[in-house]
């Protein structure tokens, strides 16, 4: 079975420019969680969808970012316009409905390089 | 507010000698503790939880309700456990995770 996909694995932009990220949870996994690493700090929460429906966006920075999962598959995340202080890595994590609250699984991360 | 903290940055051991990650919460309701594990050039993957209370991988970690602790322990170190640690905090109707900074156990043969 797949694992959490995510594209790119990597994005070096300027700063001002729009980037979007992608996440292709885990089939079946009706929670779809966006996380950001910045250099240097801890992984935290972003938001939480369950199927298209945002269920928790309250750790978003900023109304630069824009998180969508249309159809309740595939999520993205947009940043616009990048600033340097969004550089960091990029996680998105899935799980199921049911069972285990807590049983997330990582995708790989994006690395976002804002310069 | 929900805070984990993991004190120490990097923590190096030899092959065979004990291990413990160190892991404080903060949360005044009932928690749900869980260690991640992130292997050099593989993705961030769940390495046990306290409500499993089982040994992965050797490792065990007990939930402290007085200290607010939960340590990683693992008698004997190997050095294929060299990784980065994350303890993470879980919290009843909030499925988000609140991640400690991580430690980095490098075992050296």
């Amino acid at each position: 079975e797949a694992g959490v996909t995510q594209f790119p694995s990597h994005s070096v932009i300027e700063k001002g420019q729009t980037v979007t990220l992608r996440c292709d949870p885990i089939s079946g996994h009706d929670n779809l969680y966006w996380y950001r690493r910045v250099m240097g700090k801890e992984i935290k929460f972003l938001l939480h969808f369950v199927k298209e429906s945002k269920q928790d966006e309250s750790g978003m920075p900023n109304n630069r970012f824009l998180a969508e999962r249309t159809g309740g598959t595939y999520s993205t995340l947009k940043v616009q316009p990048a600033e340097l202080e969004d550089s960091g890595v990029y996680f998105c994590a899935s799980s199921q409905a049911s069972g285990s609250s807590y049983e997330q699984y990582f995708g790989p991360g994006t690395r976002l390089t804002v310069t | 507010a929900q805070r984990v903290t993991q004190p120490e940055k990097l923590l190096s051991v030899f092959k065979g000698a004990p291990v413990e990650l160190k892991c404080n919460y903060s949360y005044s309701g009932s928690p749900e503790l869980f260690w991640y594990v992130q292997y050099s050039r593989q993705r961030l993957q769940l390495l046990l939880r306290h409500i499993s209370r089982e040994s992965i991988k050797g490792f065990t970690a007990d939930l402290n309700k007085g200290e607010t602790s939960f340590h990683l322990k693992k008698p004997f170190a190997q050095e294929e456990d060299s990784a980065m640690y994350y303890c993470a905090l879980g919290s009843m109707g909030r499925r988000a995770l609140t991640f400690g900074s991580g430690t980095r156990l490098q075992v050296q043969p």
